[in-house]
């Protein structure tokens, strides 16, 4: 069966320094999808990168990448010079096909 | 990007009531469309998933009867919740994709549905 472990409920980090946020993934399935996605505390889903297995390069949108380690199953959200804007809910995703979601992490950047 | 329209955002009604959430796909043809339940402070919990033109799966422990979800055009599925009561309180949040597992999901804003 395929899982999706976040193990960090909540974060702090600094305004303008780096954080990273783990996610963990067990599947049999050769071929799959990670994604990460936000939620705000008005509750909207916001699409932030996405890794394909069989992706040689670790995926990167902007101040996000992501830190893919395929032998380790893991998928990890770095996330550079945080802002406020970015306290949130983050939630680490597969779809093998539907989109299944880890627990979340509720990141709060302090000023 | 692609948008996904979800209305109504927020419904208060009394026990016993049936409360239809509609998802629309605005600029693009959702093959399959997603249902999400999520409670405080939880994860999204897959419901079901349906195919345009083809009946629902639902995952397990989700009632069929009470969570009626139609999917007729490649725009348009709704969730209809049956006979509400508190207990099915919650926010509810749909999604859309084109084909294939490399296609990000893109999520409506969600209904918050409350149940007197």
């Amino acid at each position: 069966a395929q899982k999706i472990t976040q193990t960090q409920p909540g974060m702090f980090v600094q305004e303008k320094e780096a954080v990273t946020l783990d996610c963990t993934y067990d599947t049999s399935d050769p071929s799959y999808g990670l994604f990460w996605y936000k939620q705000p505390s008005s509750g909207e889903m916001i699409f932030l990168i996405y890794q394909g297995s069989y992706d040689q390069q670790n995926a990167t949108e902007g101040r996000y990448s992501l830190n893919f380690q395929k032998a380790r199953k893991s998928a990890n959200l770095v996330i550079s010079a945080s802002q406020l804007g970015d306290s949130a809910m983050y939630f680490c995703a597969m779809r093998i096909p539907s989109m299944r979601f880890g627990a979340g992490t509720r990141l709060t950047v302090k000023p | 990007g692609a948008v996904v329209s979800q209305h109504p955002s927020r419904v208060i009604c009394k026990s016993g009531t049936s409360v239809k959430i509609e998802c629309r796909s605005l600029d693009f043809q959702a093959t399959t469309m997603f249902w999400y339940r999520q409670f405080p402070k939880q994860s999204l919990m897959l419901m079901a998933t349906s195919n345009e033109g083809s009946k629902a799966t639902y995952e397990q422990g989700v009632e069929k009867d009470k969570f009626l979800i139609n999917h007729a055009s490649l725009t348009l599925s709704t969730l209809t919740v049956t006979s509400a009561h508190p207990e099915d309180s919650s926010f509810y949040i749909c999604s859309a994709s084109g084909q294939g597992r490399y296609q990000p999901q893109h999520f409506g804003d969600g209904t918050r549905l409350s149940i007197l």
